[in-house]
């Protein structure tokens, strides 16, 4: 079974400047998690999808967080524009029901804003 | 105070040591209890789930659950250099209809010497 893809997983941008990062769940699963890691935290819930529906945005800061899973399957979570704050691993994860009871993660993809 | 303490350590144990690893929590909702071992650079893999008080064992690894306390653990018997990761607590509660809400600790670095 393949696992969670992400990309890139290294990103290095400039304060001010937009990210995106992409994540292909494993197939069939239809719940999908982007949470935000910071160095020396855990991770940290910023977006539930349930197929292509939000099912919990209550820690994303909408203000310069998006994120969209238009077909149910992939997922986009945009960063407009990053802060200095914002440097952090963005880890997808997927569970085939809504009850997280076995979430899988993806590697991760690392941002660093300067 | 938050939701989900532990420890940061880091730990450093020789191989052949007995670990524990523990979390403290004050949400009374959170039912079930996770446990996750994250390697460097990449994404967090479950180790261990529970949902009643006592103990679950899965090989070297045994955790325990002590609702009435507050109180998780993790032991594993006869560490090994492979076990050196960071572990992290995790615990669930409904945050509303059938979702619910994963919490994380902040993640104990363990490094276990040949």
């Amino acid at each position: 079974e393949a696992g969670v893809a992400q990309s890139p997983r290294y990103k290095i941008i400039e304060k001010r400047q937009s990210v995106a990062f992409w994540c292909n769940p494993i197939s069939g699963h239809a719940t999908l998690y982007w949470y935000q890691q910071i160095l020396g935290q855990g991770p940290k819930l910023l977006i539930q999808f349930q197929n292509n529906g939000v099912v919990d945005d209550s820690q994303l800061p909408k203000d310069r967080f998006s994120a969209e899973r238009l077909k149910g399957v992939d997922s986009t979570l945009k960063i407009q524009p990053a802060k200095l704050e914002d440097s952090a691993v963005y880890l997808c994860a997927s569970s085939l029901g809504l009850s997280p009871s076995v979430l899988t993660f993806g590697a991760g993809s690392r941002l660093t804003v300067l | 105070q938050k939701e989900v303490e532990q420890d940061p350590g880091p730990l450093s144990v020789p191989e052949g040591a007995i670990v524990s690893l523990n979390c403290t929590y004050s949400n009374s909702a959170f039912q079930y209890f996770m446990w996750y071992r994250q390697y460097s650079r990449k994404g967090p893999e479950l180790l261990m789930y529970t949902y009643s008080s006592g103990n679950k064992e899965d090989g070297r690894f045994t955790a325990q659950v002590d609702k009435s306390s507050k109180y998780i653990s993790l032991f594993i018997r006869d560490s090994q250099p492979s076990d050196s990761a960071t572990y992290l607590c995790a615990m669930k509660d409904k945050s509303g209809g059938s979702n619910y809400k994963l919490t994380f600790g902040k993640g104990t670095l363990l490094t276990v010497n040949p």
